[in-house]
């Protein structure tokens, strides 16, 4: 079965400050990994997507992310955090098979201090 | 890019009626819609998934007579909250997944119900 585990309900960061959310998979097949933000009373927002080709991914507003599978790790950075950055974010992994079902993490709120 | 549209998004009802949220793909076929329940402060829990023209399949503990999803086109899937209670309160949303995509889902605005 699959599983996605986000280290940190909570994060604050120092506007400038380099960005670290951590989310670590569980899944006996390929795995389709994603990280998605979702703002006061709206949808999710993809931010990026790891489908098995390139191990570094890069998103849209800077965020970039890194599939390690030794480390059943794909965690979310940005070097420079942004007050506009602040919001909740989520993990989730589905099987590469293509079922579309999402896993998602328990969520990370990012505070981003001023 | 792919969009898809939640309506209403926030819908205020008495105990005991019924509510329907639409979710609709406006540029694109879906094969597959998810219905989705986040609690305040919590992750999202899949309800139930629909493909068109076929039952929906309910995630275990999910009441399938409370939550009825219709998926009657390829662009619009609904859900309707039967006999609302306040325990049904929540934000609901939806997304879709794309004929020959690569794993992603879009997803919709949400829609917070509120039931007096």
């Amino acid at each position: 079965a699959q599983s996605v585990t986000q280290l940190g309900s909570h994060v604050s960061v120092s506007e400038g400050a380099l960005v670290l959310l951590r989310c670590n998979y569980s899944s006996s097949v390929p795995p389709y990994l994603f990280w998605y933000v979702q703002y006061p009373n709206q949808g999710l927002q993809l931010l990026l997507k790891y489908t098995s080709a390139a191990t570094l991914v890069k998103g849209i507003n800077g965020f970039e992310a890194e599939f390690k599978k030794s480390e059943t790790s794909f965690h979310l950075t940005k070097p420079s955090a942004h007050m506009s950055d602040a919001a909740e974010y989520f993990c989730a992994v589905s099987e590469a098979s293509g079922t579309y079902k999402y896993i998602f993490g328990t969520g990370t709120r990012l505070k981003v201090l001023a | 890019g792919a969009v898809v549209s939640q309506h209403p998004s926030r819908v205020i009802c008495k105990s005991g009626t019924s509510v329907k949220i639409e979710c609709r793909s406006l540029d694109f076929q879906a094969t597959t819609m998810f219905w989705y329940r986040q609690f305040p402060k919590k992750s999202l829990m899949l309800m139930a998934t629909s493909n068109e023209g076929s039952k929906a399949t309910y995630e275990q503990g999910v009441e399938k007579d409370k939550f009825l999803i219709n998926h009657a086109s390829l662009t619009l899937s609904t859900l309707t909250v039967t006999s609302a209670h306040p325990e049904d309160s929540s934000f609901y949303i939806c997304s879709a997944s794309r004929a020959g995509g690569t794993g992603e889902l879009f997803f919709g605005e949400g829609s917070r119900l509120t039931v007096l």
